[in-house]
């Protein structure tokens, strides 16, 4: 039972153009989603991350948005760069949770073209 | 260090045999977790730790797996009587302070040891 959901394996974008990177969930109680930026050979690096009391948080390139109606986030990395190119995980956290365990997606590979 | 280390790298191991693998999370870290990620998928949680207390296994597959962190500091996850379906990278996780109380997000992983049963 996958309660989060990046139904995307991969996407590919030109070098400046807009990243959108889509997730979705099923457990009404996740209260904050994270992402999470994955090089190969490398853990995971928090990237960014958004309360479910917003709607949006924005930090330099990258921008989250939460619809909480629909289960769904995204992240968009906008200009996109060679360097961008990585896994990306969609992570949530139970908010009954006490012990701050995540629940993460599958990941979605993001190559950005020269 | 400067990051959680986490050791072997690699392992290659026969269906049957024990494996120990080590976590050395950043100074100073109070929360510490372990995660096992197959090909393809995300980290699947597998168990927390608040200093030396397990505060949660609820992630651990079977009794064939058992972790502990005897000082509060370093940590080691245990699998007993390997299989096959065993194989995966397992990784480690550290944050600063307990959970909420550090900041959402700050979590940082290990390099990960891979685990593969022959």
């Amino acid at each position: 039972d996958q309660q989060v959901k990046q139904n995307s394996p991969s996407l590919s974008v030109q070098e400046g153009r807009i990243s959108i990177l889509n997730c979705d969930y099923t457990n009404s109680m996740f209260d904050y989603f994270l992402w999470y930026k994955k090089y190969p050979a490398e853990g995971p690096t928090f990237l960014i991350s958004i309360s479910s009391i917003k709607d949006k948080n924005e930090d330099g390139r990258f921008t989250v948005f939460l619809n909480k109606s629909a289960k769904h986030l995204s992240l968009h990395i906008v200009p996109s760069q060679p360097g961008d190119s990585a896994v990306y995980f969609c992570a949530a956290l139970d908010g009954s949770s006490n012990t701050g365990k995540l629940i993460f997606g599958q990941g979605t590979t993001l190559q950005v073209k020269p | 260090g400067a990051g959680v280390s986490q050791s072997p790298r690699y392992k290659v191991t026969k269906r049957g045999q024990d494996v120990a693998l080590r976590c050395d999370p950043i100074s100073g870290h109070v929360s510490l977790y372990w995660y096992r990620q197959a090909l393809g998928q995300g980290p699947e949680f597998l168990t927390y730790f608040n200093y030396e207390a397990q505060q949660d296994k609820s992630g651990l597959p079977n009794d064939r797996f058992s972790a502990e962190r005897p000082e509060g500091s370093i940590s080691t996850l245990t699998i007993q009587r390997t299989e096959q379906r065993d194989s995966a990278m397992y990784r480690c996780a550290s944050s600063l302070a307990k959970w909420r109380l550090a900041g959402v997000g700050e979590l940082f992983f290990g390099e990960g040891s891979r685990l593969t049963v022959l």
